[in-house]
């Protein structure tokens, strides 16, 4: 398995900020992915994190509002701009590991926005 | 495009019982499914996957999951409930990307 963190674990941030997540995982991994979910909700994919080139985001999503970075193979960051209070949810970090066709999460970044 | 539909929001069953969680899918080619629980407060858990082979998967803490091509169905089984059992459960489907149900709230009574 892959041991994923991520910082922060929380955060209260005010209207028309940003915030940074941050995602570390302990191994190589080809593929990182960013979700969101409410709590006691599904959770839904943001984008693909691909190391060396832009992320492919979903539809609804876009680079201006959750600019990511990958630049190496084990870290990436996704940035929630502008926020409003729309944008508190729990932010999850995923990575496939190659050939396991089993995806694993982070614990989850749960941002509240004022 | 892939999806999962869990017909279910909250499922109650009396600890003992046998479970099941309910899960159907829409997909073009072999389907990769996944079952991952949330418990409160916690993580997002791997469960179990079908990937190709018997359609009986086994996973973890006792649970298993049937894959029935004909009804396009993937559901979440276990013979005996137990009151730690209660969480939140998804299903999913990968294509490459891994999308998930709605999700069903499993309630076990003691």
């Amino acid at each position: 398995s892959a041991v994923i963190s991520q910082k922060p674990s929380r955060d209260i941030c005010q209207r028309g900020t940003s915030l940074t997540i941050q995602c570390q995982v302990d191994s190589q991994v080809t593929m990182m992915f960013w979700y969101r979910q409410q709590p006691g909700q599904s959770l839904t994919l943001i984008a693909t994190a691909n190391q060396g080139s832009e992320a492919t985001y979903e539809s609804g999503f876009v680079i201006d509002k959750f600019p990511i970075s990958r630049p190496n193979l084990t870290f990436s960051t996704l940035t929630v701009s502008n926020m409003s209070p729309e944008d508190s949810s729990i932010y999850l970090c995923s990575v496939d590991l190659s050939g396991r066709n089993e995806q694993f999460f982070g614990p989850g970044t749960r941002l509240t926005v004022l | 495009a892939q999806s999962v539909a869990q017909p279910e929001d909250q499922v109650n069953v009396a600890e003992g019982n046998p479970l099941t969680v309910k899960c159907t899918y829409s997909v073009s080619g072999n389907p990769y499914l996944f079952w991952y629980v949330q418990y409160p407060n916690r993580g997002l858990q791997f469960l179990l996957k079908y990937i190709t082979g018997d359609n009986l998967v086994k996973g973890s803490y006792g649970f298993e999951a049937e894959f029935n091509k004909s009804q396009t169905s993937f559901h979440l089984k276990k013979p005996s409930a137990l009151v730690s059992d209660s969480a939140l459960y998804f299903c999913a489907v990968r294509d490459p990307r891994v999308i998930f149900g709605k999700g069903t709230r499993l309630h076990i009574l003691p």
